[in-house]
């Protein structure tokens, strides 16, 4: 069985940095792209950065992020991560890591979400 | 980029309805298409990919249709668990969400 889980979130002051953690298990963690989702409060899904399989060479951002996240993967310990930095208040939101199908852009499992809440 | 909408932004259905939701690209996207099931406070569930195709173990009541630009997501006999919101996702150039749909109970 999939399973994702995600860590790392908390208050931070606009400007701060924060890193988040995605322990996945029941699968070839390497033989997927993995992505971050977010979810501000009230309000809809927005894909945040994604990482190709394998060696995880390539990542895409969305704008909003691009420049400040840093999305990697750690494929010895099965761990995706999101690395925040220059957070805005209107980063506040859950961020979801997603795991896609094989090959495929199509994000077919996710973990439970991990809120990160951005305030002075 | 490429923008999706989707309507109606919510309704309000029975157990038992037909509810069909509309989900439209800024440009083409062949079939590149995905729906989400979202409950409150949980992670969004995927129904259906690549437009049509059904994720495995996902109720047969759920279908999708379309390509190109427009897209359906239908609910054959609605069921009290799912009301939830449902959101379209293009997986064609990046990946860009729709704003959602609310189903709520009548």
């Amino acid at each position: 069985e999939v399973q994702l889980l995600e860590s790392g979130g908390g208050l931070k002051q606009p400007g701060g940095s924060l890193r988040l953690s995605c322990a996945a298990s029941g699968f070839i963690f390497r033989n997927f792209a993995m992505n971050w989702v977010r979810q501000a409060p009230g309000q809809g899904l927005e894909w945040v950065a994604t990482v190709a399989a394998g060696g995880g060479g390539s990542t895409y951002y969305a704008d909003s992020v691009k420049g400040r996240f840093t999305i990697s993967r750690d494929n010895s310990n099965n761990t995706l991560y999101l690395q925040m930095n220059t957070l805005r208040v209107e980063d506040t939101a859950v961020y979801y890591c997603a795991k896609d199908r094989l090959v495929q852009s199509v994000m077919d499992s996710w973990g439970q979400g991990t809120l990160v809440t951005v305030s002075s | 980029d490429i923008q999706m909408t989707q309507s109606p932004s919510s309704l309000s259905a029975s157990v038992g309805d037909r509810v069909i939701i509309t989900c439209r690209a800024s440009q083409n996207i062949a079939r590149h298409l995905n729906w989400f099931q979202q409950k409150t406070g949980k992670a969004p569930k995927l129904l259906i990919y690549d437009a049509s195709t059904l994720q495995s173990g996902v109720s047969s009541r759920f279908s999708g249709s379309g390509s190109g630009t427009d897209f359906t997501l239908t609910i054959s006999s609605l069921q009290p668990d799912d009301f939830a919101t449902y959101y379209c996702q293009q997986s064609f150039s990046g990946r860009t969400f729709g704003p959602g749909t609310k189903v709520d109970i009548k």
